[in-house]
Order: C-alpha cells, then sequence, then structure tokens
C-alpha cells in the first residue's frame, strides 16, 4: 500500500531562519510527487510537482527536491506569510487518480 | 472564472440524517475529485469523476457515500445515515487531464464542513 509521511508534523521558525521539510514516500512505481500550501479553513493551494529523482523546482523562497525515497521542501528567509501547512502527495501505479497525501507539516514563521 | 465552490460550507446534522454536498468545479475541468479531511491529517481521497463517469472509488468508503457528476459538469456527495465519524472537512478538487498527460495540478475548494451530532 502507497504511503507517505512528512517530518517535523510542526516546525516553528524565526522570520529569516532557512529550514526543509521531510516528505518520504513508500509506493510502486511513482508517476508524481506533489506539493501544497494550506491555509486554515482552505483547500490546499497547488505548489509543485516533481516527477523523477533528481528533479529541482523552485518558487519564491520555496525550492522542492526528490530522490528515489524522499523528497524536500526548502525554505529560505521564511517571512510570516508563509505560515501554513505543507502537504506532501504522491501518485502511483500505471494508471489511476488515486493522490495519496501525507499528513502534512505545520509551519509557523515568527515575526 | 471563480475557481472550485462547494457548498454548503458548513453542515451540522444529527446521527442517522441524511446529507448532500455540492461542487462546481472550474468550468473547463474534465476531473473531479472528492476528498476527505479530518483535523491535522492530510486529505484522503473519497472518489473521481472523468466527465461524468466515476472511474475510481476509494475501497475504504462506505455504501452509505454516493458521488454523482450528472452530464460531468457539477457533482454531488450524498452521505446517508450518517455517524459521528463521518464528521470531517469533505474537500473537491478539479483539474484538466489526458491519458498520459497529467501535471497533478488540482485545484481545491474551501471545502464543506461537517459536523455530525
Amino acid at each position: 500500500e502507497d504511503q507517505v509521511t512528512q517530518s517535523p508534523e510542526a516546525l516553528r521558525l524565526q522570520e529569516g531562519e532557512s529550514s526543509s521539510l521531510n516528505c518520504s514516500y513508500t509506493v510502486s512505481g511513482l508517476r508524481g510527487l506533489f506539493w501544497y500550501r494550506q491555509d486554515p479553513g482552505k483547500g490546499p493551494e497547488f505548489l509543485f510537482t516533481l516527477y523523477s529523482a533528481g528533479e529541482e523546482k523552485e518558487k519564491e523562497r520555496l525550492k522542492a527536491t526528490l530522490t528515489k525515497k524522499e523528497s524536500f521542501l526548502h525554505i529560505t528567509a521564511p517571512k510570516p506569510e508563509d505560515s501554513a501547512t505543507y502537504l506532501c502527495a504522491v501518485q502511483a501505479g500505471d494508471y489511476g487518480q488515486n493522490f495519496v497525501f501525507g499528513p502534512g507539516t505545520r509551519l509557523s514563521v515568527l515575526p | 472564472d471563480t475557481g472550485v465552490s462547494q457548498d454548503p460550507r458548513h453542515k451540522i446534522t444529527k446521527r442517522g440524517q441524511n446529507v448532500t454536498f455540492r461542487c462546481d468545479p472550474i468550468s473547463e475541468h474534465n476531473r473531479l475529485y472528492w476528498y476527505r479531511q479530518t483535523l491535522g491529517q492530510g486529505p484522503e481521497f473519497l472518489t473521481y469523476f472523468q466527465n461524468e463517469a466515476q472511474l475510481e472509488k476509494s475501497r475504504l468508503l462506505s455504501d452509505r457515500f454516493s458521488a454523482e457528476r450528472p452530464k460531468g459538469s457539477f457533482s454531488t456527495l450524498e452521505i446517508q445515515r450518517t455517524e459521528q465519524g463521518d464528521s470531517a472537512m469533505y474537500l473537491c478538487a478539479s483539474s484538466w487531464g489526458l491519458a498520459g498527460v497529467d501535471t497533478g495540478e488540482l485545484f481545491f475548494g474551501e471545502g464543506s464542513r461537517l459536523t455530525v451530532l
């Protein structure tokens, strides 16, 4: 069964203090790994898609990387508006649209 | 385009009652998904439509849950004989995709929060 775990469960940073969030996955035949951001009371918002090991994507202060077993979301010089829950999801198998989400990392950036 | 809209945003019901949620996807999107999310957890897949056809359904989904997408436009999710364990946020998402072409970018609505007393 496809599984996604994320660590840490919660992370508190000072503004400007860079860090990384981890997403580990166990799937058969990864088709894609996705990062989403979710603000309280809102639906998740898409950030990145990664398809193969070694791939990297960047957007503003965020950079996502992928290896064969895990993905990292690097946050450089975060600002308070980066506070949110960051979700990782995978899509596996030859077909199907079942995106399996991890439990998320709750990030708080203090001014 | 106003994005994915869901209605109602909040629903409080008594155990044993039926509830129905509606989702209006982004108009040009052919794919529609329902997810369920509880506090502190990521979204859990419930079901998926391509146009009007329901192509996937979670094995964990009770037969009290049914979803439809008539004419490939809006979708409804009905829960019959609700139980307290059904209390959750029900999220709808849509996307555009073809076989072999999949960005994985889902556009989520703000969800319908269900509380079963």
